[in-house]
């Protein structure tokens, strides 16, 4: 069965604080994860990837990676109103293909 | 240049009638995926055309017909749909199919069946 977790929310953070979004995924063997941001109305948009354990950083993104507990996250420092979105947490299971399975997504709110 | 395009971006047919999604990436990316996606739910896999053959079929029904006319194109053939099968109709692309490829969305056409 391939699940992956997300809390729906709203996660709701004032602005410049720390927002940090988990999720976690049913099969032990996947070997890639990715981050979507997705505003009303719009395609989702990758803002990061992480494929090995440990952290990955880009800009004001950290991905968080941890196999053993299945669990990834992702944290957004000084979080500005414009990073009001869904994120979607997508995972690859460990076959020949890219096959990405969609989390349900968290919704953020960044509050002025 | 990361960038897919998809037409139309909006689209309204009824249940009899014939319509094709396109989608076109200049990237050079060997890989092409539709996605659906309804309000409020993630995007669900239908389709994965690695250089330019069919590789995954999620168990997509018949009225939902894809071609890969060449490596830039990627086509979305449908009939005789149902009203359910209103939604968001993503295209996306990726370097190659393999796992540690990332897919870039286009724009989406939003479709409605009457």
């Amino acid at each position: 069965q391939k699940e992956v977790e997300q809390n729906s929310g709203p996660l709701s953070v004032p602005e410049g604080a720390i927002a940090s979004l988990n999720c976690t995924y049913s099969d032990r063997g996947s070997q890639s994860f990715f981050w979507y941001r997705q505003y009303s109305g719009k395609s989702p948009e990758l803002i990061m990837f992480i494929y090995s354990n440990g952290d990955k950083e880009d800009g004001r993104f950290t991905a968080q990676l941890n196999k053993a507990s299945q669990y990834v996250s992702l944290l957004i420092r000084d979080s500005q109103p414009s990073d009001s979105a869904t994120y979607l947490c997508a995972v690859n299971w460990p076959s020949g293909y890219s096959t990405l399975t969609f989390g349900k997504g968290t919704m953020l709110l960044v509050s002025p | 240049d990361t960038e897919v395009t998809q037409t139309p971006k909006h689209l309204v047919m009824g249940m009899t009638n014939k319509k094709s999604l396109k989608c076109e990436q200049h990237m050079g990316h060997r890989a092409m995926y539709w996605y659906k996606q309804k309000a409020k739910k993630p995007p669900e896999l239908m389709f994965v055309y690695s250089y330019e053959k069919l590789s995954i079929n999620e168990s997509v029904p018949s009225r939902f017909s894809p071609e890969c006319p060449n490596s830039s194109l990627l086509n979305l053939h449908l009939h005789a749909l149902q009203p359910e099968d209103s939604a968001l109709y993503l295209c996306a692309s990726s370097q190659g199919a393999g796992l540690r490829n990332e897919q870039f969305f286009g724009p989406g056409t939003r479709l409605t069946v009457l």
